[in-house]
């Protein structure tokens, strides 16, 4: 039973460019949320997708997009990218019933120069 | 909002016994999540307490005091892959959202 599968590992980008993280949650879960974790700190919470809407959304700004997909694997759109997005972009997945715990991803490296 | 107090911290040696503890503030009834993460790694569940009282897990002990807005993980017999980053998260009881608000948390480092 494969767990929560992130792509790619790891991304260099420049300013103002833009970013698609990818996200395939772990099987029999139907949500998944995105936590960007900057180096020394915990993760922040950015948004959560459910039946493919977003549900919550935390204080990220609009360039902070995202998708889920019928399968309920999920995307994570940045626009714009300012040094300050550098961080490891976490993905995990829970069950909405249930109260189960988030299984994460392995994260991606994105790292904006 | 939320907010959340774990030592930044803790430093111990192989064999012993730590407690991480947790104050956190909620506006609402929460239970208590802990999570591990090694450095370069994804952050991996530990342990929830929805109600008061101690859960044990093998090496793992993680305590609940919901009126105290309180809880601590207790680690015995340390081993050296014991160290790493403890996250406490307030989580609602009844179904996951997957919002979940960390703290710094806090470095456990274990010394031979």
């Amino acid at each position: 039973d494969a767990g929560v599968t992130q792509s790619p590992t790891h991304l260099i980008k420049t300013r103002g460019q833009q970013v698609t993280l990818r996200c395939s949650p772990k099987s029999g879960h139907d949500t998944v949320s995105w936590y960007q974790q900057a180096l020394g700190q915990g993760p922040q919470f950015i948004f959560q997708y459910y039946e493919e809407e977003e549900r919550q959304r935390g204080n990220f700004p609009d360039r902070f997009s995202g998708h889920q997909f019928p399968n309920y694997s999920s995307e994570l759109n940045v626009n714009a990218l300012l040094l300050g997005d550098s961080a490891l972009y976490l993905c995990a997945s829970t069950k909405t019933e249930g109260g189960s715990p988030l299984h994460f991803g392995n994260g991606t490296r994105l790292t904006v120069t | 909002g939320q907010s959340l107090e774990q030592p930044s911290e803790v430093t111990a040696v192989e064999g012993a016994i730590v407690q991480i503890n947790c104050t956190y503030q909620t506006s609402g009834f929460y239970g208590l999540s802990w999570y591990q993460q090694h450095d370069g790694g994804a952050p991996t569940f530990l342990s929830y307490n929805a109600l008061d009282g101690l859960e044990e897990t093998g090496r793992f002990s993680s305590f609940l005091s919901r009126s105290d807005s309180y809880g601590y993980l207790l680690l015995q017999e340390l081993q050296m892959k014991d160290s790493a980053s403890y996250f406490c998260a307030p989580q609602r009881p009844s179904g996951n959202t997957g919002k979940l608000i960390f703290g710094q948390g806090t470095t456990l480092q274990v010394k031979p």
